[in-house]
């Protein structure tokens, strides 16, 4: 259990469908991230949040909607994706490693939402 | 950007064999975090090692920053320890960190 909760943890859609996945985070931690693991493939940051401002988009196309409504919770809005989009979806949080003594900005992660697109 | 890179790739040890798992990355890191991703996908933090050497059980990790690279070590391995092993460097995104993952190494421990 890493404080950081994620769902559903399988999700199957077709291409035409929306649906969103869900995180939470009980750390009391102020920045929250969404990477993606596809097979064979290194892990690839796609949003960073940070005191619920989007810092970071790392080029990722727009059928991807991320939205975080306050530091605890951290949602991806998925709409008419493909099949080369299947893969585990994972989010993580940490504290500002700039903010006050001692944060040493270390990653925890949920346990993933694993996506197939039909 | 950084690039991280991880060997072997793959490693395939018995049942209590020891083994040691290396991380390098090419610019100067403030820090460096260990993970283990378990077969069912879950990323766990195993250390969180700027510098120095750090022990946990039967795991223990040492980075020289200043030669850019980190090391993990398995001693006495048992199944459970089976999965991929990820070391990753921040980087400052605004004034949150962004992790940059390294490839892996695919462990397999069999009886």
């Amino acid at each position: 259990e890493t404080g950081v909760t994620q769902t559903p943890r399988h999700l199957v859609m077709g291409m035409t469908n929306k649906k969103s996945l869900k995180c939470e985070q009980h750390l009391g931690h102020n920045a929250m991230y969404w990477y993606k693991q596809s097979a064979k493939k290194p892990l690839e940051l796609m949003f960073v949040y940070s005191l619920e401002e989007r810092v970071e988009n790392n080029s990722v196309p727009s059928r991807f909607s991320p939205e975080c409504p306050n530091s605890s919770h951290l949602f991806l809005h998925l709409h008419t994706l493909q099949p080369e989009d299947s893969a585990l979806y994972l989010c993580a949080s940490s504290q500002l490693p700039f903010l006050g003594q001692g944060n040493t900005g270390e990653l925890f992660f949920g346990e993933g939402s694993r996506l197939t697109v039909l | 950007g950084i690039q991280v890179e991880q060997s072997p790739p793959d490693l395939i040890l018995q049942e209590g064999a020891n083994s040691t798992l290396r991380c390098n990355f090419s610019d100067s890191v403030n820090n460096l975090q260990w993970f283990h991703q378990n077969p069912w996908g879950q990323l766990i933090n195993l250390f969180y090692i700027p510098s120095g050497t750090k022990q946990n059980g039967r795991l223990s990790a040492t980075t020289v920053a200043t030669e850019r690279y980190s090391l993990l070590y398995i001693s006495s391995s048992q199944t459970t320890d089976s999965g991929v092993y990820f070391c990753a460097v921040p980087r400052r995104a605004g004034t949150a960190s962004k992790l940059t993952f390294g490839t892996g190494t695919r462990l397999q421990v069999t009886l």
